[in-house]
Order: structure tokens, then C-alpha cells, then sequence
């Protein structure tokens, strides 16, 4: 699997929206990009997933450049409850095989300023 | 019911002891996953299981025993620990199977000390 870089911190205001940033630019053609976060003291959470295009979904916007060697996770109004680690992974798409390994980076801690 | 639960939360141990960590999901995956987390540190796999099968051991030292007794339940069982494995274990899963397989579910963890 490809391996990323992300800033180790970013801040934003409350209400306000979060970019963050990723680098994967030894991504591989069959590779996607996914989003997970871990709140304090909890599990982590998947956020969103892409291939090429951009996607969206109720948590979060994923914009993938067109030579997919980076992308920016966007949280639209980031609140209070969005402070977290966010890790940014990259991998193959498992299609029944046994190797669903999600191999986590050092991520980015968004604090979110009231 | 979209939840994977870990018991104990927490676990206190001596060396020598011997205990369990359990997990269980109702979501009908047939891939369950044991993280080991460090602190300030992501996530490390440990082990794989599909279809209750073991399919992935990540050179974890023997001291740690998986089992998947069947497909909801997945059991981490734990033997003459050290103080190095203080850790927040982390179980996940995921469909599996021959199908799209995009999201790993995780459970809150169980916070685990080695005296």
C-alpha cells in the first residue's frame, strides 16, 4: 500500500470549514484513498472513501487532484465534536480476498477553536 | 445494530497472568480485525480473520493468542504479558466476503495495563 503524508496538526475555527491536506504520491492506479478519524479515547471511524473523482457524503467531502497524488478531506462547518486525529490511508479495494489490512499513518490532529 | 463492543474497558495484569479480551459484532461481517494501539501512536494490525479463519498474523509474538470461536465473537487471549504491551487493543470488523469491502467498523477498545 502506498504510503501518505499529512501535516501533524492544523487548527480551525468553529463553524468555519477544515481542509485537510494528504499526500500520496506513490499511489497506484487500483489504490484508493480513505478518510478515518479517531476522537479521544475512542475507536476509529471511517469517514469516506474515493477512487478519482471527487465524493461527498454526509460527514465529509473528498476532492482526489486529477493525478490523484494528493487529496483534501473537507469538513464544510467543523464543530467542536470534529476535534480529532484524522488519518488519511491509502489501499487497494478488497474484493473477497483476505487482506483487508488498513495501515494507519501518523494522521493529523484538527483542533476545532471554539 | 451497527456497533462492535469490547470487554472488558479496562484491564490491569500482572506478568503472569493470564486473561482474555473479547469482541463481538452483530452486523453479519465475516472479517474481524485485533489493532494494538500505543499511546500518541495509530493504530498497529495485529491479526486477521476471515470467515473465522486466521489469514493474517502481523509476526504478533506468541504471548498473544487470537481465536474466533464463531463469526460474531473474536477473543484476544492474552499470557505472560509484558509491561511493553500496555496498549489500547482495538477489535474491528468488516463484511468480507466477496464483495465490496470499504469500511471497517472499530470497537471502543480495551485500555489494557501490564504491571
Amino acid at each position: 500500500d502506498a504510503k501518505t503524508t499529512q501535516p501533524p496538526s492544523m487548527d480551525c475555527a468553529e463553524g468555519r470549514a477544515a481542509n485537510l491536506p494528504c499526500n500520496h504520491s506513490t499511489i497506484s492506479g487500483n489504490e484508493y484513498v480513505y478518510w478515518y478519524r479517531q476522537i479521544h479515547s475512542q475507536g476509529p471511524q471511517y469517514i469516506i472513501h474515493g477512487l478519482k473523482n471527487n465524493e461527498t457524503n454526509e460527514m465529509a467531502s473528498l476532492i482526489i487532484t486529477e493525478d490523484r497524488k494528493s487529496s483534501t478531506l473537507i469538513l464544510p462547518h467543523a464543530t467542536l465534536r470534529d476535534t480529532a486525529v484524522y488519518y488519511c490511508i491509502v489501499r487497494a479495494l478488497n474484493y473477497g480476498g483476505a487482506t483487508n489490512k488498513l495501515i494507519f499513518g501518523t494522521g493529523t490532529l484538527l483542533a476545532v477553536q471554539p | 445494530d451497527t456497533e462492535v463492543t469490547q470487554t472488558p474497558k479496562h484491564l490491569v495484569m500482572g506478568m503472569t497472568n493470564k486473561k482474555s479480551l473479547k469482541c463481538e459484532q452483530h452486523m453479519g461481517h465475516r472479517a474481524m480485525y485485533w489493532y494494538k494501539q500505543k499511546a500518541k501512536k495509530p493504530p498497529e494490525l495485529m491479526f486477521v480473520y476471515s470467515y473465522e479463519k486466521l489469514s493474517i498474523n502481523e509476526s504478533v509474538p506468541s504471548r498473544f493468542s487470537p481465536e474466533c470461536p464463531n463469526s460474531s465473537l473474536l477473543n484476544l487471549h492474552l499470557h505472560a504479558l509484558q509491561p511493553e504491551d500496555s496498549a489500547l487493543y482495538l477489535c474491528a470488523s468488516s463484511q468480507g466476503g466477496k464483495g465490496l469491502d470499504n469500511e471497517q467498523f472499530f470497537g471502543p477498545g480495551t485500555r489494557l495495563t501490564v504491571l
